[in-house]
Order: C-alpha cells, then sequence, then structure tokens
C-alpha cells in the first residue's frame, strides 16, 4: 500500500538552528499538508500546499516557516531559527484532490518526524 | 471558532467488551467528521469518515455516528481486541470548504484493550 515517507524520524537540535524536515508523498497526490502535535496537545494544522504554492497556513505558521517541493517529489518544512516552543511532532500528509475527505481522497500521513529543540 | 472535545481521555477495558469513544464539536458547520487512530511511533490512520449529510459510517467492527445539529459523533467498536488499543482522534472538516481541507482536531481518547 503506498504511503507517505518523513524523514528524519527524530532530529535533536540546538535553539537558534534551522531545521529542515523532509516528506516524500504518494506519488500522483497533488495536495500536501503539514500538521504538528506538541507533546499532550492537539494536532494543529501549519500548511496545504498545492500547484508549488500554499493555499492556506495557520497563524503558527509564521515567517520562521517554509515549505517548498524542490524536486517534483519531496516535500520539505524548513524552520528557519528554531525555538524551544518548536519541539513537536511533525507530520506530513498528502491526498489526490483538493477534497480529501471524500472517499479514496482521505488525507495519508507519513509517520511523523519528532523534533527536540534544547 | 471550533473546538472539539473528546471523552474519555483515557479508557481501560477488558477484552470483548463493546465501548463508545464520544466526540463533540462546538459549531455544527462542518464539511465531514473522521475518526483516525493513532499508534505511538506511527502516523495518524483514517478510520472512518462521515459527510455532514450522512448519518453513520460502518467499517468492520467499527460503527460510527454523526448528530451534527447537536454537535456530536461516536465511534462504537464491538468486541474489542488488544490490538484496537491506541489513540482515537477525533477531526471535523469546516464549512465551507474552500481551497483547503484543513482539519481540527480533538485531544484524542486513549484505549486500553486488556487480555
Amino acid at each position: 500500500e503506498p504511503e507517505v515517507t518523513q524523514t528524519p524520524s527524530h532530529q535533536v537540535t540546538q535553539m537558534g538552528q534551522e531545521v529542515i524536515l523532509r516528506c516524500v508523498p504518494i506519488s500522483n497526490h497533488l495536495y500536501f499538508y503539514w500538521y504538528r502535535q506538541i507533546l499532550g496537545q492537539k494536532v494543529e494544522f501549519l500548511v496545504s500546499f498545492y500547484n508549488n504554492e500554499i493555499s492556506e497556513k495557520s497563524e503558527i505558521f509564521d515567517d520562521q516557516f517554509s515549505v517548498e517541493r524542490p524536486d517534483g517529489s519531496n516535500f520539505t518544512l524548513k524552520i528557519r531559527s528554531t525555538k524551544l516552543e518548536d519541539s513537536a511532532m511533525y507530520f506530513c500528509a498528502s491526498s489526490e484532490s483538493r477534497d480529501p475527505g471524500t472517499g479514496a481522497n482521505v488525507l495519508t500521513f507519513g509517520a511523523g518526524s519528532r523534533l527536540t529543540v534544547l | 471558532k471550533q473546538e472539539v472535545t473528546q471523552i474519555p481521555a483515557a479508557l481501560s477495558v477488558p477484552e470483548g467488551e463493546n465501548l463508545v469513544l464520544n466526540c463533540s464539536f462546538t459549531d455544527s458547520a462542518i464539511y465531514n467528521l473522521q475518526w483516525f487512530r493513532q499508534d505511538p511511533g506511527k502516523g495518524l490512520t483514517s478510520l472512518l469518515l462521515i459527510q455532514s449529510s450522512q448519518r453513520e459510517q460502518t467499517s468492520g467492527r467499527l460503527n460510527a455516528s454523526l448528530d451534527k445539529s447537536s454537535g456530536r459523533s461516536t465511534l462504537y467498536i464491538a468486541a474489542s481486541q488488544p490490538g484496537d488499543s491506541a489513540t482515537y482522534l477525533c477531526a471535523v472538516s469546516p464549512w465551507p470548504p474552500g481551497n483547503n481541507r484543513k482539519l481540527i482536531w480533538g485531544l484524542g481518547t486513549s484505549l486500553a484493550v486488556n487480555p
């Protein structure tokens, strides 16, 4: 069964360092998402991406965050200067169509990248 | 602002029991509601999706119902097994759907099924 792959599974970094989290979505999917989950808290939407541009972003997704699809297969989330509060599990998801909520177009999530900022 | 709440936060049951997990949401203007399963170290797996026009969906031993007007959904698990042990998350997609289908999540119910 096709799956979304995320790397690294766990990254530890110092505050102020740049971090890039990588995702390989399912190959025929067109819509891509990043969510995060701080330990003990709810999963939160960060950003959605389609046709090489951001379609929506949350207020969490400030200037420190950026996303890119550099080569048609990878989908990356960059945090420019990490803060302690960026420590969380980051989930990438993809879907075939604009409507990830119906039938076969349900979002498929990766296993997550755990980011620890010291 | 849409808020999603799940009760109970944790549940421990003996194997074989039928159980009900609850999800409530504050704004009935939803596009759909989904139930997910989260295993430690794994991603989020979609279990069932209910469109706003539907009342329930079934998959195997799982049955999810939706009462949009009262802002409630339940996930019924029949004949629970130890392999059902996981965290179950409820998420709603707001209306209107717009260009994005972002999901608003509950905190989850942590389920332990004991052999």
